[in-house]
């Protein structure tokens, strides 16, 4: 089955630099989250998109933003980057739709940011 | 409140039963879920309970859930080296789908 991808698997930036993460969620998949996982941290969640809009906001810095593309995929894109960007970024999709009840995200693998 | 609490180390012989533990401050979460992260990999879901259950068993896993309490358990039978791993527990509070983890708990087997 189809998962998660992220691109790309590792980048390595220096500081006051910008990068671009991408995502593409599981196909059929209408919702895109972006978590921030930290050395030896828990994931923290920083932005997720519905239907290509905005649906909620976490611990996103202000030189972050994110969107949605017509394509379901996502981007991430940091500017001013800082040493304590370095993180693993993690794409999450799953399928919301209207009604409630169980709306299991999925992983992606993580992109892998060193900020020198 | 959203902090998810969890003890940081467990350490157990393969073939033992492993419990991790956790405790959730937010009531409203709706399902409360559990994740595996082996080194350097990415978030497996391993299970999930909805908040109106007390227990739900998925082959070597049981998930039992304290909702007066707010404590949240996995056993894992017959751990298995393969089992080594952070385990994390996450709940998605009322009216939002984002996800809160836990702060991890890295389960050691020794063979």
């Amino acid at each position: 089955a189809a998962g998660v991808i992220q691109s790309p698997r590792h980048l390595i930036k220096e500081k006051r630099e910008t990068a671009t993460l991408k995502c593409y969620p599981i196909p059929r998949h209408d919702t895109v989250y972006w978590y921030q996982q930290g050395p030896g941290q828990d994931p923290q969640f920083l932005i997720s998109f519905y239907e290509k809009m905005q649906s909620d906001k976490g611990s996103i810095p202000d030189r972050f933003s994110a969107q949605q593309f017509s394509d379901y995929h996502s981007e991430l894109n940091m500017s001013s980057l800082e040493l304590g960007d370095s993180a693993l970024y993690f794409c999450a999709s799953s399928l919301v739709g209207t009604s409630g009840g169980l709306k299991t995200q999925y992983f992606g693998p993580g992109t892998r940011l060193l900020v020198l | 409140g959203e902090d998810v609490e969890q003890s940081l180390f467990l350490s157990v012989r393969e073939g033992d039963s492993s419990v991790i533990n956790c405790t959730y401050t937010d009531s409203s979460s709706t399902y409360l879920y559990w994740y595996k992260q082996e080194p350097g990999a990415g978030l497996q879901l391993l299970t999930y309970i909805f908040s109106n259950m007390d227990m739900k068993q998925d082959q070597r896993l049981t998930v039992l859930l304290n909702k007066k309490d707010k404590h949240l358990s996995l056993r894992i039978a017959d751990t298995q080296t393969g089992d080594s791993a952070i385990y994390f527990c996450a709940e998605t509070p009322w009216a939002t789908n984002k996800l809160i983890f836990g702060t991890g708990t890295l389960l050691a087997v020794q063979p």
